[in-house]
């Protein structure tokens, strides 16, 4: 059975600070990863995607990905209250075909 | 105008009973996605269709039967439906790429309390 694993937190930052969440994975052959956010009773919605090695930024967001270290990381930036949330990893199975979620990182973000 | 919708958006049932969950998308996509999120939150992949055609079918009890009728449209029906059934299932869509390197949307979610 594929793994993707991360923290499950709760993660707690103040306002203003960074927020890392980091995520490994087990299929060595995985080609796509993703971030997820998912508010308390919403669904989730991607925040952002990184397919190869090295850094992808996005505004307050930074994705890093290592494929020989099997690890994903996401860096929010300026953290806000608003950034409260549960951050999913996800990657693709070895088809392409599905994501493979890990549990969510819960992150509380104080003012 | 809403890309992904499920409906019905809550669902209580007794056990023992039949249920259906439709799911529609309005982005053109070509393939659509069932998911159970259970009460620790953990989302997991129970089916996959490309083109109306079945891709990926996990070790999902065969009460569970989803059905295709356009690229537009995966509906999830439960038969006998039991209490471990109680959960948040997510609808999703995404245009195939290969490498999947494509975008999944995610419906608003079915809350299911079967009791």
């Amino acid at each position: 059975q594929k793994e993707v694993e991360q923290n499950s937190g709760p993660l707690s930052v103040p306002e203003g600070a960074i927020a890392s969440l980091n995520c490994t994975y087990s299929d060595r052959v995985s080609q796509s990863f993703f971030w997820y956010r998912q508010y308390s009773g919403k669904s989730p919605e991607l925040i952002m995607s990184i397919y190869s090695n090295g850094d992808k930024e996005d505004g307050r967001f930074t994705a890093q990905l290592n494929k020989a270290s099997q690890y994903v990381s996401l860096l929010i930036r300026d953290s806000q209250p608003s950034d409260s949330a549960t951050y999913l990893c996800a990657v693709t199975n070895q088809a392409g075909t599905a994501l493979i979620f890990g549990k969510g990182t819960t992150l509380s973000v104080s003012s | 105008d809403t890309a992904v919708s499920q409906t019905p958006k809550y669902l209580v049932t007794q056990m023992g009973n039949d249920k259906s969950i439709k799911c529609e998308q309005n982005l053109g996509h070509d393939t659509m996605y069932w998911y159970k999120q259970d009460s620790k939150k953990f989302l997991k992949i129970m089916f996959s269709y490309n083109n109306k055609e079945l891709i990926i079918n996990e070790t999902v009890p065969n009460r569970f039967s989803p059905k295709s009728p356009d690229k537009a449209h995966l509906n999830l029906h439960i038969n006998s439906l039991e209490l471990g059934d109680s959960a948040v299932y997510f609808c999703a869509s995404s245009q195939f790429l290969a490498g999947g390197e494509s975008t999944q949307y995610f419906g608003p979610g079915t809350r299911l309390t079967v009791l």
